[in-house]
């Protein structure tokens, strides 16, 4: 099982250009997020996917569009990428997000900086 | 609302020293308490975790007591080593408003040899 995979690993883009960041997951998960992490902010969330078929705004969804393609792949969109999107990206899946004291698996992270 | 504070970092230990990171946390209803470990380059993962009161989790050699009265959850080791250099997060799932996660800021440890 390769658990939860992000591509790419590392990213520069410049001002105004667009880009996807995919994920996906072989654990057969129900939920699936995109978080954000920032020096001294802990990891902030973005979008979530309860269940196929449903997305969800999360803390800092402003600049961003998800798209839950199937079961295993949610793909994170930035439309016109700035500056204050440099951060590092995770994306998470749990079994299922009605069940609260499930631990959440994450990926590896991709490195986005935007110049 | 909501939160988790977690003590500010960098903590630096030599091996075999006793690791102690505080974990405060804020929430309505009854959450359920996490620790992740984050090594460097990879993602988190979970280390620990307790779902009601007085819980103990356990994992590794790390401890940590879900403490409803001082709404605590500190992490614990008796004898930390190199290989635990890492940033661990506190985090908090609750029952109700879309079950999410919520992180604290982390805490940076390095341990030398």
């Amino acid at each position: 099982n390769a658990g939860v995979t992000q591509t790419p690993k590392f990213q520069v883009l410049k001002t105004g250009q667009s880009m996807t960041l995919q994920c996906a997951q072989d654990m057969n998960h129900n939920s699936m997020y995109w978080y954000r992490q920032d020096p001294g902010m802990g990891l902030r969330l973005i979008y979530y996917s309860a269940s196929e078929g449903t997305t969800d705004k999360g803390e800092v969804p402003n600049g961003y569009n998800v798209s839950r393609l199937n079961k295993r792949e949610f793909s994170l969109r930035l439309e016109s990428a700035a500056p204050s999107q440099t951060s590092v990206y995770f994306c998470a899946s749990s079994e299922r997000e009605a069940i609260y004291y499930n631990e959440q698996f994450f990926g590896p992270g991709t490195r986005l900086t935007v110049l | 609302g909501n939160s988790v504070t977690q003590m500010e970092g960098p903590v630096t230990l030599s091996e075999e020293a006793f690791l102690t990171i505080n974990c405060t946390y804020t929430a309505t209803g009854y959450p359920s308490l996490f620790w992740y470990v984050q090594y460097p380059g990879e993602g988190l993962q979970l280390l620990l975790k307790a779902t009601k009161a007085d819980d103990k989790g356990s994992n590794k050699g790390f401890e940590a007591t879900y403490r409803k009265e001082t709404t605590s959850f500190h992490l614990e080791k008796g004898s930390v080593q190199v290989s635990d250099s890492a940033v661990y997060f506190c985090a908090l799932r609750i029952p109700t408003g879309g079950f999410k996660t919520i992180f604290g800021a982390g805490t940076r440890l390095f341990v030398k040899a």
